[in-house]
């Protein structure tokens, strides 16, 4: 099983600051790799998906990068609705999450 | 619109089994996997299998197999996910979601709480 690992676990940001999260997989999953964002009480909202593509919706200010092991979701200028759950997911052999990283007002 | 809408929150014993359905609408039911995600409270998310609606063919992780029963009736667009011999660690909430045509998925079911308690 491909291992994903988030971090930080918590992430402390001020509305219009930039926010970098990281995902890293036990093993190469090329560039199928997801990122969604969960609220209390919502299913989660997909982001991104081949690493840095943005699914349908999703503001530029969200963007994705990295492939193989490393990735990194970036969120340029935080709004307010920002402030969520953040799971990375790889798809490249079955499906594994990330424990998630939770951004926080600071 | 793609929509997918599960059935009501149970509550169930030890030792019993659990049926979460998942009504599929705005798209072609048996044109996309489903798969089945589940989330304890407070905790993160983690696969359960997929289903290809068209075929049948499923896919389990590990951890559930055994206990896991994924099916379709394709007449109505449901999806379906049984779970068996349920313990308190299986208290969480289910979700079903839509495989997209990229591989990860796109669209969620709104959840179905299982709370398993004596």
């Amino acid at each position: 099983e491909i291992v994903m690992t988030q971090s930080p676990a918590t992430l402390s940001v001020s509305p219009g600051e930039r926010a970098t999260l990281s995902c890293r997989a036990s093993q190469s999953v090329s560039s199928n790799l997801a990122w969604y964002q969960q609220k209390p009480g919502q299913a989660p909202r997909l982001l991104i998906y081949g690493a840095s593509t943005r699914a349908t919706g999703i503001p530029a200010r969200f963007s994705g990068s990295g492939s193989g092991t490393e990735f990194t979701l970036t969120i340029s200028s935080l709004q307010s609705e920002d402030f969520a759950v953040y799971y990375c997911q790889q798809y490249n052999n079955w499906y594994t999450f990330g424990q998630g990283t939770k951004l926080e007002i600071k | 619109q793609v929509q997918l809408v599960q059935s009501g929150a149970e509550v169930k014993k030890p030792g019993a089994s659990v049926k979460v359905s998942c009504k599929a609408s705005g798209y072609t039911f048996t044109s996309y996997d489903i798969n089945w995600v589940r989330q304890a409270t407070g905790q993160g998310l983690e696969w359960m299998g997929w289903m290809n609606p068209n075929s049948g063919n499923t896919g389990y992780a590990q951890k559930f197999q055994g206990r896991v029963t994924m099916t379709r009736n394709t007449s109505i667009s449901t999806a379906y996910m049984e779970l068996s011999s349920l313990r308190s660690e299986d208290t969480a909430v289910y979700y079903c979601a839509r495989q997209s045509p990229a591989g990860t998925v796109d669209y969620w079911g709104q959840g179905t709480l299982v709370t398993v308690s004596s």
